[in-house]
């Protein structure tokens, strides 16, 4: 049973323009809800988590928005660059520290 | 200050081998998550260890063992391969008194044949 559901599977956006991933789960005893960025070959690197007490959370372009009541976050890229093609996923836990349920993953491409 | 390490970067076994995995934790940190990516899938976790004792375990068969030494690196064991278990193996540590933020290796890419 996925744990955390994960779209689109796959997204292609022009440079300049917004790219936006969603993820939902059903646990709400999960606390904690990161977003990882992966390049081919490499491992998962962490671009900005969130806690369910903040309903947004922004760094730089990077803005999760989490709407606890419908079991959702969501991963906004402003300004989408050709080096921002990469896997996203949205993973989540409980009792942070615990082990992270991973969504399936976004494959992203920016076209120039 | 160096991140997670592992170690090594590509394997290939045959059925039936075993083989073990290694992994350095990010300087600082005491607990270390193992986790297996399938191509085309998200991570899964395998198992987490803390002061040396596995404290979490995923839906994995006890082929999958690990350890954890006093210094906090890590070896992950496999045991009896199947052609299933090629995947890329990825460690992550966090200092459980923080708890949350798990870092990333760039993971051991197995291949079983």
């Amino acid at each position: 049973q996925q744990q955390v559901k994960q779209s689109p599977q796959s997204l292609i956006v022009q440079k300049g323009g917004i790219s936006i991933i969603n993820c939902a789960y059903e646990n709400t005893a999960f606390d904690y809800f990161p977003w990882y960025q992966q390049f081919p070959g490499k491992g998962p690197a962490l671009l900005i988590a969130i806690r369910p007490d903040v309903s947004e959370k922004k760094e730089g372009r990077f803005t999760i928005s989490f709407n606890k009541s419908a079991k959702q976050f969501s991963l906004h890229i402003m300004d989408s660059q050709p080096g921002d093609s990469a896997t996203y996923f949205c993973a989540a836990s409980k009792n942070t520290g615990n082990q992270f349920y991973f969504g399936t993953g976004t494959s992203l491409t920016v076209i120039p | 200050d160096a991140g997670v390490t592992q170690s090594p970067t590509h394997l290939i076994k045959t059925r039936g081998q075993q083989v073990t995995l290694r992994c350095s934790p990010k300087s600082g940190h005491d607990t270390v998550s193992w986790y297996q990516q399938a191509l085309g899938q998200g991570p899964q976790f395998i198992f987490q260890y803390y002061e040396e004792e596995e404290r979490q375990r995923g839906n994995f068969p006890d082929r999958f063992s690990g350890h954890q030494f006093p210094n906090y690196s890590s070896e992950l064991n496999v045991n009896a391969l199947l052609l299933g278990d090629s995947a890329l193996y990825l460690c992550a540590s966090s200092l459980a008194q923080l708890g949350g933020t798990q870092y990333f290796g760039p993971g051991t890419r197995l291949l079983v044949l």
